[in-house]
């Protein structure tokens, strides 16, 4: 089977960093995918890996590890407009369907 | 540049009405097209996608239907709406590899 494993909720203090940890059984796979959904607004696209090890992007990283089926999504320098829900998602191969887990909603408190 | 568009932005109709809402992709050709829902507090359930005009696959059975009439126009249909549809509906494309979000459709069965 397929199956996506993220924590429900998360809570932080702004300026802190935040880890969200992701973990993935799939049939193949063929890159994994972190989105950021504000409430009531549609996901949009943060990173993508598919090779192990961590990408940065600004305040954001992803980091992957293949043989574990372990990602993480890192969030520095926290900030109260990152309150939102991150999505996990999966590929699988020769498809450019995803699987999404279920969401981890990440609240900041000044 | 690419952009996704969809309407309504929210929708509420009676049980046992008729459904359909619209998607279009603008900066773009030949892209692959995605119909998912979720529903309050769930993760994203993809619903149809497409990879051409009139080529349809759907994930789950259900009393909806989808049909890509144009290469770039991709609509999601019922003749029965179901309290069960409820739910944010969002479309998607993927011009090669990661998916982007339209703005989504809020949709209310009374």
């Amino acid at each position: 089977g397929q199956n996506i494993d993220q924590p429900t909720e998360m809570t932080a203090t702004e300026g802190a960093i935040v880890q969200i940890n992701c973990t993935y059984q799939t049939s193949g796979f063929n890159g994994l995918f972190w989105y950021q959904q504000h409430a009531g607004e549609a996901p949009t696209f943060l990173s993508y890996n598919v090779l192990d090890g961590l990408e940065e992007k600004g305040r954001f990283s992803s980091f992957l590890s293949r043989s574990k089926g372990y990602s993480y999504l890192l969030l520095k320098e926290l900030q109260m407009k990152d309150s939102a829900s991150y999505l996990c998602a999966v590929r699988g191969l020769n498809t450019d369907k995803l699987i999404f887990g279920t969401g981890t909603r990440l609240q900041v408190f000044p | 540049s690419q952009t996704i568009h969809q309407w309504p932005a929210t929708l509420v109709q009676p049980v046992g009405s008729p459904l359909s809402l619209e998607c279009t992709v603008e900066g773009t050709s030949n892209p692959n097209l995605y119909w998912y829902r979720q529903a309050a507090g769930r993760g994203l359930q993809l619903l149809f996608y497409s990879v051409g005009i009139g080529q349809i696959s759907s994930e789950v059975p259900q009393n909806l239907s989808a049909s890509r009439p144009q290469d770039r126009q991709f609509i999601l249909s019922s003749k029965k709406l179901l309290l069960s549809d409820s739910g944010f509906y969002l479309c998607a494309y993927s011009p090669g590899g990661t998916q982007y979000f339209g703005p989504g459709t809020r949709l209310l069965v009374l």
